[in-house]
């Protein structure tokens, strides 16, 4: 089993529609949790960064972290084409494990 | 530039062929990391590197790959003998300091082995 496991997708939604993407994870040692945005043929675009648990609200984005459950969330408001892509949640521990451990990435698709 | 800046961005290569990709971080991040992403496997950490400290390798997935960092800035990573499953994305990542800080991206370079 990964130690971050995210839906693949794909996922398709009309324009306007609040998205939610998630994903879970097994190691406790995480303290940092991040959701990236991919275009295609481009790297990774950091969206949303957290610390322990709570919630984070940036515009039409809202980071939420339960770590009792080992459980994000990304939400998306009034979503545009724009935002079309795939989504990656990543996150890392202290200490020595500094290194992003990623999930697989959801690809999103919004209609216009 | 502002960004994490990588060269080439595509690389096309014979097996048995040595390459070298190159990696230019974000002015002042003294924290640089190295990711593979291929379809089968999504990111995988490979390599990172801390100031002057010596990196941590434990992502490398075989004595083929090495990689370097010059002057605490621009960074090489080196395949030997390129075999067919080393076909990815090499991304580099570069953060103020490795504390947990979140990491910022190429756009990578694409490798394909012939």
């Amino acid at each position: 089993q990964k130690e971050v496991e995210q839906d693949p997708g794909p996922l398709s939604v009309p324009e306007g529609a609040i998205v939610s993407l998630n994903c879970t994870y097994s190691n406790s040692a995480f303290q940092y949790f991040m959701w990236y945005r991919q275009y295609s043929r481009k790297g990774p675009e950091l969206l949303m960064y957290t610390y322990s648990s709570g919630n984070k609200e940036d515009g039409r984005f809202t980071a939420q972290v339960d770590k009792s459950s080992k459980y994000i969330s990304l939400f998306i408001r009034d979503s545009q084409p724009s935002d079309s892509a795939t989504y990656l949640c990543a996150m890392s521990g202290t200490g020595s494990a500094r290194q992003l451990t990623f999930g697989s990435g959801t690809q999103l698709t919004v209609l216009p | 530039g502002a960004g994490v800046s990588q060269s080439p961005s595509n690389k096309v290569t014979e097996k048995g062929k040595d390459v070298e990709l190159r990696c230019d971080p974000i002015s002042g991040h003294t924290a640089l990391y190295w990711y593979r992403q291929s379809l089968g496997q999504g990111l995988e950490f490979l390599i990172y590197f801390q100031g002057n400290s010596a990196p941590d390798k434990s992502g490398l997935p075989s004595d083929r790959f090495s990689a370097e960092r010059t002057g605490g800035s621009v960074s090489t990573l080196t395949i030997q003998r390129t075999q067919q499953e080393d076909s990815a994305v090499y991304l580099c990542a570069s953060s103020t300091n490795a504390g947990g800080q979140p990491q910022h991206f190429g756009d990578g370079t694409r490798l394909s082995i012939l």
